[in-house]
């Protein structure tokens, strides 16, 4: 399977506890962006990375919510002292860089998190 | 700050008929407008549209873009059941004079399609 894979597919965890997903893209893209999902509403921008280097953060993106992509290839999201307003979707996804209009971003399978 | 509105929110339709769903957004320095497919999982990819009035077609479905009045609409003809997804409508804006490929997206719409 070359597209995008996230793990794990689903997480429930305690209130206050921390939670790291991972998001493999696709190998020759540069470019991962993580969205969060809520039940009836479209993906909500993250943050982005092109490479290693992190170069956008949403407000939405509070202090307990980190993202690293050490190497340029994969990536993780950790979320720090949980609440349960955290339980979503989390979706990654990849894309490649130097198109003259726009990229086309492919998406994982997500990663569904309840906070109990 | 960009914004995207889908109509409508729901629609059920019988296998058959065909259904548009509508896009207007509001977005600085607009690069792209992409529709997806949503079903149970990811979504995924169905078309990128950059210029106005080109239509982009791919078997049963179609879609056009109007820059002029910010808006795209998504047909799809003779319906199956198949077709029931949650499709989403996105934005992509430059960022400073490149783009970096953010999406905003739309809520979405729910197309049932019954038998």
């Amino acid at each position: 399977d070359t597209g995008v894979s996230q793990d794990p597919r689903h997480k429930i965890t305690k209130r206050g506890q921390n939670v790291t997903f991972r998001c493999d893209p696709i190998s020759e893209h540069n470019r991962l962006y993580w969205y969060r999902q809520t039940l009836g509403q479209g993906p909500e921008f993250l943050t982005y990375f092109q490479n290693e280097a992190q170069l956008e953060k949403s407000r939405l993106l509070s202090d307990r919510f980190s993202a690293e992509r050490p190497k340029g290839s994969f990536s993780t999201l950790e979320i720090q002292r949980t609440e349960q307003g955290d339980s979503a979707m989390y979706l990654c996804a990849s894309s490649s860089s130097g198109r003259a209009a726009g990229e086309t971003q492919y998406f994982g399978p997500g990663t569904r998190l309840l906070v109990l | 700050e960009d914004k995207v509105v889908q109509s409508p929110l729901s629609l059920v339709v019988h296998e058959g008929d065909t259904v548009t769903l509508n896009c207007s957004y509001e977005v600085t320095n607009f690069r792209s407008l992409l529709w997806y497919k949503q079903e149970k999982k990811a979504p995924t990819f169905l078309f990128m549209l950059t210029s106005s009035g080109i239509e982009k077609k791919s078997g049963r479905l179609s879609s056009i873009l109007d820059k002029k009045e910010l808006f795209s609409i998504l047909n799809i003809t003779a319906t199956q059941t198949g077709d029931s997804a949650i499709y989403l409508c996105a934005v992509e804006a430059n960022a400073g004079g490149t783009s970096y490929g953010k999406l905003t997206f739309g809520q979405g719409t729910i197309l049932t399609v019954h038998p």
